[in-house]
């Protein structure tokens, strides 16, 4: 059964960091790609990273592009979301999810729970 | 970047209607298309992917048609159950991208 708990979130001032981690189990974490998916307060899905089954290819929404670093460690089972830079407007809840087939950048399957970052002074 | 939207952007319908939900991408995405449904507070649900494929496990009166800009997410008999939000996405290139999302409620 897929398990993927996100943690990390929190109040954080304009221009300071965070990072996200997310942990993966009940599949073979090692052979799928990631992706995390944000929502804003009432708002809509926006998707903002993803990174390849082993790392070597990433993706970012042009919203998060030189700010976010999405990376993984595929020995703890767990990708994390590096933010820096932070603005109001990245207050949101966080999700990370898999991709529905191994090896692939495909859209996501299952979701987590979700972290809320809330960026503000 | 692929624009995707959907409409409308709220459905009031009754049980047992048949219900339908369009989403229009700005350039062709073949097929790559998927619809979710998020319930309040929960994570999205992957309902169908390849715009006609359903998700294991989710029920038969949800189906998806479609190719290249236009899509539609179909419930053939509405239930109470499907109370939600629906959003389209598009996985043909990056950045993938979302629609604004339909909230479907109950007359």
């Amino acid at each position: 059964q897929v398990h993927l708990v996100e943690s990390g979130g929190g109040v954080v001032q304009p221009g300071r960091s965070l990072r996200l981690s997310c942990a993966a189990s009940g599949f073979t974490f090692s052979s799928y790609g990631m992706h995390w998916v944000r929502q804003a307060p009432g708002k809509g899905l926006e998707w903002v990273s993803l990174i390849s089954y082993d790392g070597s290819d990433k993706y970012y929404a042009d919203s998060v592009r030189g700010r976010f670093t999405i990376s993984r460690d595929n020995s703890k089972n767990t990708v994390y979301l590096q933010m820096n830079s932070l603005r109001a407007e990245d207050t949101a809840v966080y999700y990370c999810a898999k991709v529905l087939w191994a090896n692939s950048g495909t859209t996501p399957d299952y979701w987590g729970q979700g972290t809320l970052v809330t960026v503000s002074s | 970047d692929i624009q995707m939207t959907q409409s409308p952007s709220t459905l009031s319908a009754s049980v047992e209607d048949r219900v339908t939900i369009t989403c229009r991408a700005s350039q062709s995405i073949s097929s790559w298309l998927a619809w979710y449904q998020q319930r309040p507070g929960k994570a999205p649900k992957l309902l169908i992917y390849k715009a006609s494929i359903l998700e294991s496990g989710v029920p038969s009166r949800f189906s998806g048609s479609g190719s290249g800009t236009e899509f539609t997410l179909t419930i053939s008999s509405l239930q109470p159950d499907d109370i939600a939000t629906y959003y389209c996405q598009q996985y043909n290139s990056y950045p993938y991208t979302f629609g604004q999302g339909t909230k479907l409620e109950i007359k």
